[in-house]
């Protein structure tokens, strides 16, 4: 069936360090790819999106390249700050899915000053 | 961007009483919604599929008769905890379906049962 594969947090960084969070998919067809973030105690907010293959989805200084060959979609930052520390869930939906969402366990990423 | 509200924020209650979450879109309307339940340091785990005017669609292992699931209006769905016992402690999420078919997710909704 589809997953969502991320690496495993937490990730732990200096402010102004670069950032990687890996994902990789399993999927049939042609899925629609999410990263989104939940800061503590809050509900989860769309960071990102990618709909089709080679798209670059980018927000907030954020960047995911739906890599169709490589079936991945890494979340990059080349400069975070500590107010991105937060709870990071990469996310597909696939095509006729009835919209439903199928979500990577999460990655933790801790800013230090 | 799409606005998703959740009241209440957090609720207590007592063993045994039933609990009402909604789950409203702000700016736009919804006909399918979706409730989430995620516990601590862990993903969010679908619950139910939420359509206005009919009935809820629940993932297998989820007790439809313990979790109902109103979705009176294309702005609306509610989320009943019934007869709660503290296992149902959780954080609640919510979300909905934009027309962009983008899912915008609620704040949660901390449940504690006692």
């Amino acid at each position: 069936g589809d997953s969502v594969t991320q690496m495993e947090g937490p990730v732990t960084l200096s402010e102004e360090a670069f950032l990687t969070i890996n994902c990789t998919y399993t999927a049939t067809g042609y899925p629609s790819l999410f990263w989104y973030v939940q800061y503590p105690g809050e509900g989860l907010q769309l960071l990102l999106k990618a709909t089709k293959a080679d798209d670059k989805g980018s927000n907030k200084g954020f960047e995911a390249t739906y890599r169709k060959e490589t079936t991945s979609f890494h979340l990059e930052k080349g400069s975070v700050q500590v107010s991105d520390s937060a709870v990071y869930f990469c996310a597909l939906r696939r095509p006729g899915g009835y919209n439903k969402l199928i979500f990577g366990a999460g990655t933790r990423l801790a800013v230090h000053p | 961007g799409a606005v998703v509200s959740q009241h209440p924020s957090w609720v207590i209650c007592k063993s045994g009483t039933s609990v009402k979450i909604e789950c409203r879109s702000l700016d736009f309307q919804a006909t399918t919604m979706f409730w989430y339940r995620q516990f601590p340091k862990q993903s969010l785990m679908l619950m139910a599929t939420s359509n206005e005017g009919s009935k809820a669609t629940y993932e297998q292992g989820v007790e439809k008769d313990k979790f109902l699931i109103n979705h009176a209006s294309l702005t609306l769905s509610t989320l009943t905890v019934t007869s709660a016992h503290p296992e149902d402690s959780s954080f609640y999420i919510c979300s909905a379906i934009a027309g962009d078919e983008t899912q915008y997710f609620g704040p949660g909704t901390r449940l504690l049962v006692l």
